[in-house]
């Protein structure tokens, strides 16, 4: 079974930097995964994916400011100068085998103080 | 641009059936993979269902399979998902959304909320 894991909060500073990690399970780290973004009562919008080499793709219209990067099982969403309309929910996604399951983590909350 | 739009959602009996429906406009939708992804009040994303472009490409999740149905209409640019033997569990916002390889959502409806309660 594919199982993602995110830390369920964070914090950082406005205008700082922060990194989000989510961790694929065991025998999966060459798989990639999309990171999205949830702000408070707002529909889920789709970031970037991330490859197991670190290399990723934004979606449409997403600032430089968000980045992702790999190491091994893990992959990071990297946020820098923070705002205030960063705070939300941070959802990792990525897709199975010939099972076609497409799985999501279970979210990490990031406030920025 | 893209846009997804739900409907059919409110609020049905336990073991009773209802029917959302998601109409497309802004994209290739022959050649996307559908998706429909639920969201329980307070809590994250699950993906439920995935349709793709030609008739025997659908997957469900373990949590709906055998009592929820999606189907397309091509020609509509909509995507449908029949829910049967509902229960509490199943109260949640469904969303649908694209899919351009089978792999991650790129563009997300509104959602339309789904209540199952007596």
């Amino acid at each position: 079974q594919v199982l993602l894991t995110q830390p369920p909060s964070a914090s950082a500073s406005l205008g700082a930097s922060v990194r989000l990690t989510c961790t694929l399970s065991s025998g999966l780290s060459d798989f990639g995964i999309a990171w999205y973004q949830q702000q408070p009562k707002k529909v889920p919008r789709y970031l970037m994916n991330v490859n197991s080499d670190g290399s990723h793709d934004r979606g449409d219209g997403i600032p430089d400011r968000f980045s992702g990067s790999a190491f091994g099982a893990e992959r990071y969403l990297t946020i820098s100068s923070l705002q205030s309309e960063d705070e939300a929910v941070y959802y990792c996604q990525t897709w199975g085998t010939g099972s076609g399951a497409w799985v999501f983590g279970g979210g990490t909350k990031l406030t920025v103080l | 641009q893209v846009q997804l739009v739900e409907s059919g959602g409110g609020l049905v009996k336990p073991g009773g059936s209802l029917t959302v429906s998601c109409t497309a406009s802004g994209f290739n939708f022959r050649d996307n993979y559908m998706n429909w992804i639920r969201q329980a009040p307070g809590k994250g994303l699950e993906w439920i269902a995935c349709i793709g472009g030609s008739p025997n490409t659908i997957f469900y999740a373990d949590s709906v399979k055998g009592r929820f149905t999606v189907s397309r209409d091509n020609a509509q640019k909509s995507v449908f998902l029949q829910m049967n033997s509902l229960g509490a569990d199943d109260t949640s916002v469904y969303f649908c959304a694209n899919s351009p390889y089978g792999d991650f959502f790129d563009s997300w409806g509104q959602g339309i909320l789904v209540t199952v309660s007596s």
